[in-house]
């Protein structure tokens, strides 16, 4: 079992819609959360980080639960420009710190 | 703008040959850097992780004799691919943070051997 793990999808959407994806990870001592996106050929941009309270930024809703181990990414009134793979990335700290990707969920957005 | 400069963006190169790329932190001190491999339509892989001033930690089944990364300065890292062969033909990124910050990602270089 992969320590991060995501829906790969894709999820294939229309234009307006509200999607939700959501990113499991198995060990405890995960500290911080991130949210990335990868539009095609390029390389990860942050999209926002993960806090414990929950936090939104614009259309772009992200929160942790950290009893059930995941963290989720909520997106409102999609627009075509979403389209990207969205990639949730652990940090976790044992006798050294360590990034950890999950393998990401396609999103594409149809008009 | 970019906080992390990756160079070349793309390169291409005769087999056998050997191709250095650069990974710079513009405005920050990088205490660690990630270097990444991506082949078409899969995740990102982490190929290992540099420490500045010490030997870089690599992932299992990546070849340290054939990957060479150095970390020399807080801002510089390098991953040299010796003696590349098609196979190695990627989308190589590398990252770049300050202690528990998020990561900055370098914009990647497109490495084809033919």
């Amino acid at each position: 079992r992969k320590e991060v793990e995501q829906d790969p999808g894709p999820f294939n959407v229309p234009e307006g819609a509200t999607v939700a994806f959501n990113c499991t990870y198995s060990n405890s001592a995960s500290q911080s959360f991130f949210w990335y996106r990868q539009d095609c050929r390029k390389e990860p941009k942050l999209l926002m980080s993960v806090y414990s309270s929950g936090n939104e930024d614009g259309r772009f809703t992200a929160q942790l639960n950290r009893a059930s181990q995941y963290i989720s990414l909520l997106i409102r009134d999609s627009k075509l420009s979403d389209s990207a793979t969205y990639l949730c990335v652990v940090n976790r700290y044992s006798s050294a710190s360590k990034i950890i990707f999950g393998s990401g969920t396609r999103l594409s957005i149809r008009p | 703008g970019a906080v992390v400069s990756q160079h070349p963006s793309r390169v291409i190169c005769k087999s056998g040959t050997s191709v250095k790329i650069e990974c710079r932190s513009l405005d920050f001190q990088a205490t660690t850097m990630f270097w990444y491999r991506q082949f078409p339509k899969q995740s990102l892989m982490l190929m290992a992780t540099s420490n500045e001033g010490s030997k870089a930690t690599y992932e299992q089944g990546v070849e340290k004799d054939k990957f060479l990364i150095n970390h020399a300065s807080l801002t510089l890292s390098t991953l040299t691919v010796t003696s590349a062969h098609p196979e190695d033909s990627s989308f190589y990124i590398c990252s770049a943070r300050d202690f528990n910050s998020p990561l900055h990602f370098g914009n990647g270089t497109r490495l084809t051997v033919t």
